[in-house]
C-alpha cells in the first residue's frame, strides 16, 4: 500500500483487558512514531523508533504502555490493563528517516468500557 | 519541553483568506510544522519552516518568525473544504517526534 495503515480501525474492549494495535508504516521508512489523541486535542507523542530500537520513549504514560518493532517496519502498541482513560486515537506515523515531514495513519479508534 | 498556543475556533468565508497563528515557547526549537486533520481523518503534512520567512504551497503558506516565537498559516481563496482542523507542532531536532498545539478549528462558510 502507499499509505501508513493500522488494524483494527476500532477496538473496544473492557477495563482490564490487554490490547494490541498494530500499525505498518510506508516502505523503507526507517522512524515510526506513535502518538495518541483525544478529542478536540492534538496529539500527543508516546514512542518513536528508529529501525528497530526505540529511540524515545519518554511520552509512555506508564508501564502498562509497551511498543515493539523487531523487524524494522512493522510496529506493535501493547496496553495492558486498559483503563476508561485510555480512550482515544491511537496514530501511527512513519517519516524516511526522522525528518520532519510525518505521514500519519487513519488511527485506531479505542474504547474502554 | 515545548508548548504551543493557537486559537481553538475561526470562522471564515469562502474565497476569503484566513491567517491561524501559532506562538510556542520551548528550548531547542528547530522548526515548526502544520498539518490539516478532517473529523474521522488522519493528520496531513501542509508545510514546514525551519528558517524564518514565508513558504509558499499553493493556496497555503506558512510563516515564522523565530525571533517572537511566532508562526501563522495563511490560506487563501478559501473552499468549503478546507473545513478542518489545523495544527501547528514544533520539532526539537531532526530526529524527535512532534510537538502539537491543540489545534485550530476552521469553519468556512458561504
Amino acid at each position: 500500500g502507499a499509505g501508513v495503515s493500522q488494524t483494527p480501525s476500532n477496538k473496544v474492549t473492557e477495563k482490564g483487558k490487554y490490547v494490541e494495535l498494530r500499525c505498518d508504516p510506508i516502505s523503507g521508512h526507517t522512524a515510526l512514531y506513535w502518538y495518541r489523541q483525544s478529542l478536540g486535542q492534538g496529539p500527543e507523542f508516546l514512542i518513536y523508533f528508529q529501525g528497530t530500537g526505540a529511540a524515545d520513549d519518554s511520552g509512555l504514560p506508564n508501564d502498562r504502555f509497551f511498543a515493539v518493532r523487531p523487524e524494522g517496519s512493522v510496529s506493535t502498541l501493547k496496553i495492558q490493563r486498559t483503563e476508561r482513560g485510555d480512550s482515544a486515537v491511537y496514530l501511527c506515523a512513519s517519516s524516511p528517516s526522522g525528518q520532519e515531514t510525518q505521514y500519519f495513519g487513519p488511527g485506531t479508534r479505542l474504547l474502554v468500557l | 519541553g515545548q508548548s504551543l498556543e493557537q486559537p481553538s475556533e475561526v470562522t471564515a468565508v469562502e474565497g476569503a483568506i484566513v491567517q491561524i497563528n501559532c506562538t510556542y515557547q520551548t528550548s531547542g526549537f528547530y522548526g515548526l510544522s502544520w498539518y490539516q486533520q478532517h473529523d474521522g481523518g488522519a493528520p496531513t503534512f501542509l508545510s514546514y519552516n525551519a528558517l524564518d520567512g514565508l513558504e509558499e504551497t499553493g493556496r497555503f503558506s506558512s510563516f515564522l518568525s523565530r525571533s517572537d516565537s511566532y508562526g501563522y498559516l495563511l490560506l487563501q481563496e478559501l473552499q468549503m473544504k478546507d473545513s478542518a482542523s489545523y495544527f501547528c507542532a514544533g520539532l526539537n531536532s531532526g530526529n524527535t517526534p512532534l510537538v502539537f498545539g491543540k489545534g485550530t478549528r476552521l469553519s468556512v462558510i458561504a
